[in-house]
């Protein structure tokens, strides 16, 4: 297996621009989960879906990020419009389910520049 | 609310040297417990985990950690550090309730290796 795949590695936008993150989990893993790191807050889990339906978005900071699994292969985090603060590494990563949900496969992440 | 802290911001050893990384956690009940390691610009692999039972746990690459009720700590450890061991590494925490798949990470202890 190729393990998560996420896309682009790299994304340099200007500010009030839109961004799409797109990842593809690991085949047959039921959950989805993407972060955030920085270096002033660490890895934080923004979302997290079970069997494509999002279970917690609490992490989402607001309204202008938004995230999708329209099937088991494909996820994507739009940001929309971007603003400096948003420039972080942004992870996907995916696991099998009941107490596995905890063995996450993580991707390469996309190291995301808003200027 | 769970939390866990990793008090070591960043180690340096000499290579071939023994290496203990540090982990607490503050929580109620016994929480899962997982060390997850970061190498440079790629995302976080899981090294080992802790559920219940045997407080010594082995994981890949010769890391072990012990788990320890009445310090509520979770150290790394490996008796020979390689170089290629230089990286970032994470302690990570989950509530093992039903419906909620939510890993805690600390901060993370960045590992440096000198020849």
């Amino acid at each position: 297996d190729a393990g998560v795949i996420q896309s682009p590695r790299h994304e340099v936008t200007e500010m009030g621009q839109e961004v799409t993150l797109r990842c593809k989990p690991i085949s047959g893993h039921d959950y989805l989960f993407w972060y955030r790191q920085t270096m002033m807050r660490g890895l934080e889990l923004l979302i997290y879906f079970n069997n494509n339906v999002p279970i917690d978005d609490s992490g989402m900071p607001e309204d202008r990020f938004s995230a999708k699994m329209p099937n088991a292969s494909f996820s994507t985090l739009k940001i929309q419009p971007s603003e400096p603060r948003d420039s972080a590494v942004y992870f996907c990563a995916s696991a099998n389910g009941g107490r596995l949900s905890y063995e996450q496969y993580f991707g390469p992440g996309t190291r995301l520049t808003v200027t | 609310a769970q939390s866990v802290t990793q008090p070591d911001i960043h180690i340096t050893v000499s290579e071939g040297a023994s290496l203990e990384l540090r982990c607490n956690y503050s929580y109620g009940a016994t929480p899962y417990l997982f060390w997850y390691v970061q190498s440079p610009g790629q995302g976080l692999q899981l090294l080992l985990k802790y559920f219940s039972g045997d407080t010594l746990v082995q994981g890949i690459k010769g890391f072990e950690a012990e788990f320890k009720r009445s310090q509520s700590s979770f150290n790394l450890r490996k008796p020979s550090v390689h170089w290629s061991d230089a990286a970032e590494y994470f302690c990570a925490v989950a509530l093992p309730n039903f419906g909620n798949e939510k890993l805690t990470f600390g901060t993370g202890t960045r590992l440096t290796i000198i020849p």
